[in-house]
């Protein structure tokens, strides 16, 4: 059974297309997340949802729009795509426990041409 | 906010040589302190954690790591590595007064024949 499962796991589009990416986990966490790695590796935190609500938003282009329908899902929409917006986009959760350890998705591969 | 500082960005090493990954962090407050393996194409997966009590910890794979808090480390070691353990290595921090995970840049640990 998949934990936390994104998808898709590869994304090709052109600039300026509008593109989401949805999770789910089935953990029954409470705490959900959205990370971008980029082409070195450096993984930076975007946003972060408890609950259904909003409680972290890292300085992220407003082109991009979390949205959680109920607290197993966490779905993100991008807006008019950028170059510079290709990177893997890692889905995480962990209990609402601040010792807690993240439990990731196998990411997704988001190129812009 | 917390920061965490990974020294090494790669680490070469033969197979069955010990390996030490270093991973440095600043905090105002209480820190939990996390090490994630992240293998090729897939999501970061938990290696050990510390959160309290003895400040040397192990993982199942002979990995250890030691939480020094006057120097602010945590860095992780091995005795002898496989050739399985080549893949990036995370150090991450998370603070006692939020739900905020950062993580460090990352090293790459390749281990050769």
């Amino acid at each position: 059974d998949t934990a936390v499962s994104q998808t898709p796991k590869y994304l090709v589009t052109q600039m300026g297309n509008d593109k989401s990416i949805k999770c789910e986990q089935n953990l029954g966490h409470d705490t959900m997340y959205w990370y971008k790695q980029d082409s070195k590796k450096f993984l930076k935190i975007m946003f972060s949802y408890n609950n259904k609500e909003l409680i972290i938003n890292e300085t992220v282009p407003n082109r991009f729009s979390p949205k959680s329908p109920d607290k197993a899902h966490l779905n993100l929409h991008i807006n008019s795509l950028e170059l510079g917006d290709s990177a893997v986009y890692f889905c995480a959760s962990s209990p609402r426990v601040r010792n807690s350890p993240l439990h990731f998705g196998n990411g997704t591969r988001l190129t812009v041409t | 906010a917390q920061s965490v500082t990974q020294l090494d960005s790669q680490v070469p090493v033969f197979e069955e040589a010990p390996v030490e990954l270093r991973c440095n962090y600043s905090s105002s407050v209480s820190v939990y302190l996390f090490w994630y393996v992240q293998y090729p194409n897939q999501g970061l997966q938990l290696l050990l954690k510390y959160l309290s009590g003895s400040t040397l910890v192990e993982s199942i794979n002979g990995f250890e790591a030691e939480f020094n808090k006057s120097q602010t480390s945590f860095h992780l070691r091995k005795p002898s590595v496989h050739i399985s353990d080549t893949a990036e290595y995370f150090c991450a921090v998370s603070e006692d007064n939020n739900n905020d995970m950062r993580f460090g840049a990352g090293t790459r640990l390749t281990v050769k024949p």
